[in-house]
């Protein structure tokens, strides 16, 4: 199947920094990748959209200043968290969707773990 | 209301059969998908049924689509200790691509 991966795995910073997020699509091309975060023990919310050479689509309440999204290539996004606090602290996923497969799967990185002290 | 809902948490025998059950409110859904989630990692996609679809069966898991209830079901065949997990059901709306979860189901499989 698809593989999407993330880097880091995890990362832990201090109050103030900020942090990069890689997501990519190993074996396939992805026009569409989408960021979610994720609280313990709750579902995923679906942070932005981010499209292949545009502008990402953030959801209601995210601040796009504040999460910096990129998507410069086919098979990468990145993520930067700004000037990151301890209420940041979370489990980031992405996704991707295969432009070439059709229908409306997407397939998930194994997220990274950002810890701000 | 939320958009999908999920029931927290299931326990089950190891051997014994596991329903995971969904209900959504938008019939407007095109596809609807069950993930798997285990400690720590991302989620991993286990099937996925299109909205015209009634049923559909994988190795040890069937899925079941009540469009007119708009209600899913995931059943496990011979659930086994691996199985245990959280599992998330989440739809894709005609209208867009984004996915909406529902907050998952936490399986645990007893020995």
């Amino acid at each position: 199947g698809a593989v999407v991966s993330q880097h880091p795995s995890r990362v832990i910073c201090k109050s103030g920094t900020s942090v990069k997020i890689e997501c990519r699509s190993l074996d396939f091309q992805a026009t569409t990748m989408f960021w979610y975060r994720q609280f313990p023990k709750k579902s995923l919310m679906l942070m932005a959209t981010s499209n292949e050479g545009s502008k990402a689509t953030y959801e209601q309440g995210v601040e796009k200043d504040k999460f910096l999204i990129n998507h410069a290539s086919l098979t990468l996004s990145t993520l930067t968290v700004t000037s990151a606090h301890p209420e940041d602290s979370s489990f980031y996923i992405c996704s991707a969707r295969d432009r070439l497969a059709g229908g409306e799967t997407q397939y998930f990185g194994p997220g990274t773990r950002l810890l701000v002290l | 209301g939320e958009d999908v809902e999920q029931s927290l948490f299931l326990s089950v025998r190891e051997g014994d059969s596991s329903v995971i059950n969904c209900t959504y409110t938008d019939s407007s859904s095109t596809y609807l998908y069950w993930y798997k989630q285990e400690p720590g990692a991302g989620l991993q996609l286990l099937t996925y049924i299109f909205s015209n679809m009634d049923m559909k069966q994988d190795q040890r898991l069937t899925v079941l689509l009540n469009k007119k209830d708009k209600h899913l079901s995931l059943r496990i065949a011979d659930t086994q200790t691996g199985d245990s997990a959280i599992y998330f059901c989440a739809e894709v709306k005609a209208a867009g691509n984004k996915l909406t979860f529902g907050g998952g189901t936490r399986v645990l499989v007893k020995p």
